[in-house]
């Protein structure tokens, strides 16, 4: 079965610098991953979606980079605030399997000041 | 209208109560989703429905019963819930098709106890 894996639990940053997530998933690639951000009692959030033929993804501060070779994706926040305190989810979403987007563990982000 | 709504909030149920949870979209997307979400762990798909119809079942127990009335709405039934079935549930919303650069739209959930 697919196992996808976030492997900081927990990442603390200070202020201002680029926080930087990895999304690592094991078997074959996904048709496209996408990253959620997920506040304390609520519901995930989408922030970036990126396809299996694209490198690469930009959005305001966020960056998001996609290596099928490695089996990778690394979420980055640049200049990165308090208020981006919370927990990110990748997730995946494999050809062939319809409608089902499936999550990794989730990396929790603190940045302080 | 961008958002997902939920009711209840929260809930708390015994073991022999039967209750439903509740979401409702109108942003037109065809599919609607039930997600299980444990403290500090990642949500676990339940169910997956597109254009009305049950199109996933994730060998989730018989007493977790959806239903989707029309395109909108997307219900939950409980009924003889164990303890260990406490969670936050998730509703979500999304276009059935690859062909977007748009993710799922999630409610905030409900909380839901198990007594």
């Amino acid at each position: 079965s697919q196992k996808i894996e976030q492997n900081s639990e927990a990442l603390n940053i200070q202020e201002g610098k680029t926080a930087t997530l990895t999304c690592n998933y094991t078997n074959y690639s996904p048709a496209y991953l996408q990253w959620y951000r997920q506040d304390p009692g609520r519901g995930p959030v989408f922030l970036l979606l990126i396809r299996e033929n694209e490198k690469e993804k930009r959005k305001e501060r966020l960056k998001v980079t996609f290596d099928t070779t490695l089996k990778q994706s690394l979420f980055h926040i640049t200049a990165s605030q308090p208020a981006d305190s919370a927990t990110y989810l990748c997730a995946l979403k494999y050809t062939g399997t319809a409608s089902k987007l499936t999550f990794g563990t989730g990396t929790r982000l603190q940045v302080t000041l | 209208d961008t958002e997902v709504t939920q009711t209840p909030k929260h809930l708390v149920m015994g073991m022999t109560n039967k209750k439903s949870l509740k979401c409702e979209q109108h942003m037109g997307h065809r599919a609607m989703y039930w997600y299980k979400q444990k403290a500090k762990k990642p949500p676990e798909l339940m169910f997956v429905y597109s254009y009305e119809k049950l199109s996933i079942n994730e060998s989730v127990p018989s007493r977790f019963s959806p239903e989707c009335p029309n395109s909108s709405l997307l219900n939950l039934h409980l009924h003889a819930l164990q303890p260990e079935d406490s969670a936050l549930y998730l509703c979500a919303s999304s276009q059935p098709t690859n062909r977007t650069d748009y993710g799922y739209t999630f409610g905030s959930g409900t909380r839901l106890t198990v007594v």
